[in-house]
């Protein structure tokens, strides 16, 4: 069946630096790819999405790229601040018409002040 | 703003028990879906549902059946709890697709 495979699984990094996440997925007719942060204790909220016709999309400092080819989207924050700790999911849709997503199994981003 | 919510945020049941979980949500989204959530396991889908009385199966359907009479409720139903069912579960919706769905925010449920 269609999976999503997320790494790393925990990430800390210095305030000030950049974190990357990376997603794969094995559907091929995948086509849009939303990014959730969910902080502790609250719900998962969408950050940033792209969709399959774009290669990358930036929203201030956080990006997040597409290679359809190799079937692989990454999601980068720039200058991370310790309001970025959170565990972040990525996802992808699945080919039936359902509006279906797969998600990653999270991450979870430690920034130290 | 979209508006999803959940009836219960902590709910403690009994092994045996029948337990309804209830969603509503406020934006007329065809789509509904029911989330477990547990550590390193990511979010796995139960049910979900694009039409009203219409559903389909999850990757963990299993224990679990869903309802909905009504375009903005989607009730998740835990038929006989266990406690390896004691977990976190989300409800979101979406619109279309390859619209970003929306999250409730989650029933902690605990079976003793």
């Amino acid at each position: 069946g269609e999976n999503v495979e997320q790494h790393p699984s925990t990430l800390s990094v210095q305030e000030g630096d950049s974190a990357v996440i990376k997603c794969t997925y094995s559907d091929s007719a995948s086509n849009y790819f939303p990014w959730y942060k969910q902080e502790l204790g609250k719900r998962p909220q969408l950050i940033i999405d792209i969709r399959s016709n774009v290669g990358e999309k930036k929203d201030q400092r956080i990006a997040v790229t597409l290679n359809k080819t190799a079937k692989h989207f990454s999601l980068h924050i720039t200058e991370t601040q310790p309001e970025d700790s959170a565990v972040y999911f990525c996802a992808a849709s699945i080919s039936s018409n359902t509006g279906k997503l797969i998600f990653g199994q999270g991450t979870t981003l430690q920034v130290k002040p | 703003d979209v508006k999803v919510t959940q009836s219960s945020r902590y709910l403690v049941k009994r092994t045996g028990e029948k337990v309804f979980l209830e969603c509503v949500q406020d934006m007329d989204h065809e789509n509904m879906f029911w989330y477990r959530q547990d550590p390193g396991l990511g979010l796995r889908l139960i049910y979900f549902s694009y039409d009203v009385k219409m559903k389909e199966k999850g990757d963990i359907p299993e224990g679990y059946s869903v309802s909905r009479e009504k375009k903005e409720r989607f009730s998740l139903i835990l038929e006989s709890a266990s406690t390896n069912q004691t977990s976190m579960y989300l409800c979101a919706s979406s619109s279309v697709l390859n619209q970003p769905q929306h999250f409730g925010d989650g029933t902690r449920l605990s079976i003793l």
